[in-house]
C-alpha cells in the first residue's frame, strides 16, 4: 500500500484566497483524521471521520475551515478565506480502529 | 495546561548514550502510543501501550505504560545519529475513537 497521500506538499497563497487540501487514506481504513501542527500549540486534532460521516469538528478553528469526506477514499479540508495565522503544516492520518493512526506527509501552508 | 506534558522538551545527548522521554496526562489512560517524527515529515507509529505494567521494545527503543501514575516513559539505549527527531505520544483517555498528543520532544543526537 502506498499509505497516506496528501496533496500539495507545499502551498503558498495570499491572504483571502481559498484552499483546499487533498486526502486519500488507506485503502480499508474506516478513520480519517486532519491535524494541524504548528510551533506554539503543537498537533492539533481539527476533525475526524468515521464511514465518511464527520464525528468530532470541535477542533476546527472558525467557520473558515471545513471539511469533506464525499467517499472512503478522498477527503479534503478547505480553508477560506485563508489569513497568514493558518500557516502551518496540515497532516491527514488514517486508522482501522481510530487509535493506532498512520500519517501523511502533510502539507505545508503558508499564507503571506 | 496541557492534557499530555511531555518532557524534556529538548534534548541533545552524545551516541552512543541512553535516554528517557516521559509522557504524563492529566487524564486516565487507556492505551498509548509512541510516534516519531522527522524534520518535514509525517509521524511515523513506533509503539502502543494498552495495559498497566505493559513494556514493548522495538531494537534500542523501550516503551513503559505506568497506569497509576498515568505515565508512560520512552527509553533509547545507546543512542544513534538515527534516532534523532521529535518523538511525540498520543494517548487514548476515553474520549472517543481519537489521540491527543503531546507537546513532543526533539531529541539530537551528537557524533
Amino acid at each position: 500500500d502506498a499509505g497516506v497521500i496528501q496533496s500539495p506538499r507545499h502551498e503558498v497563497t495570499e491572504m483571502g484566497q481559498e484552499v483546499t487540501l487533498r486526502c486519500k487514506p488507506i485503502s480499508g481504513h474506516d478513520y480519517l483524521f486532519w491535524y494541524r501542527q504548528t510551533m506554539m500549540r503543537g498537533l492539533e486534532l481539527l476533525i475526524y471521520f468515521n464511514n465518511n460521516v464527520p464525528i468530532d469538528d470541535s477542533g476546527m478553528p472558525e467557520d473558515r475551515f471545513s471539511a469533506k469526506m464525499p467517499n472512503a477514499s478522498f477527503s479534503t479540508l478547505k480553508i477560506q478565506p485563508s489569513e497568514p495565522r493558518d500557516s502551518a503544516v496540515y497532516f491527514c492520518a488514517s486508522s482501522l480502529d481510530g487509535r493506532k493512526q498512520f500519517f501523511g506527509p502533510g502539507t505545508r501552508l503558508t499564507v503571506l | 495546561s496541557q492534557e499530555l506534558e511531555q518532557s524534556p522538551q529538548s534534548l541533545i545527548v552524545q551516541e552512543g548514550k541512553n535516554l528517557t522521554i516521559n509522557c504524563t496526562s492529566s487524564k486516565t489512560l487507556y492505551g498509548l502510543y509512541w510516534y516519531k517524527q522527522k524534520y518535514g515529515e509525517g509521524l511515523i507509529f513506533l509503539m502502543m501501550l494498552q495495559k498497566g505494567g505493559e513494556e514493548k521494545s522495538h531494537e534500542k527503543i523501550t516503551a513503559k505504560l505506568d497506569e497509576k501514575k498515568q505515565q508512560s516513559s520512552l527509553h533509547i539505549t545507546a543512542s544513534q545519529p538515527s534516532h534523532a527527531g521529535i518523538y511525540l505520544c498520543g494517548a487514548d483517555t476515553g474520549g472517543g475513537n481519537k489521540l491527543t498528543f503531546g507537546t513532543g520532544t526533539q531529541l539530537k543526537v551528537e557524533l
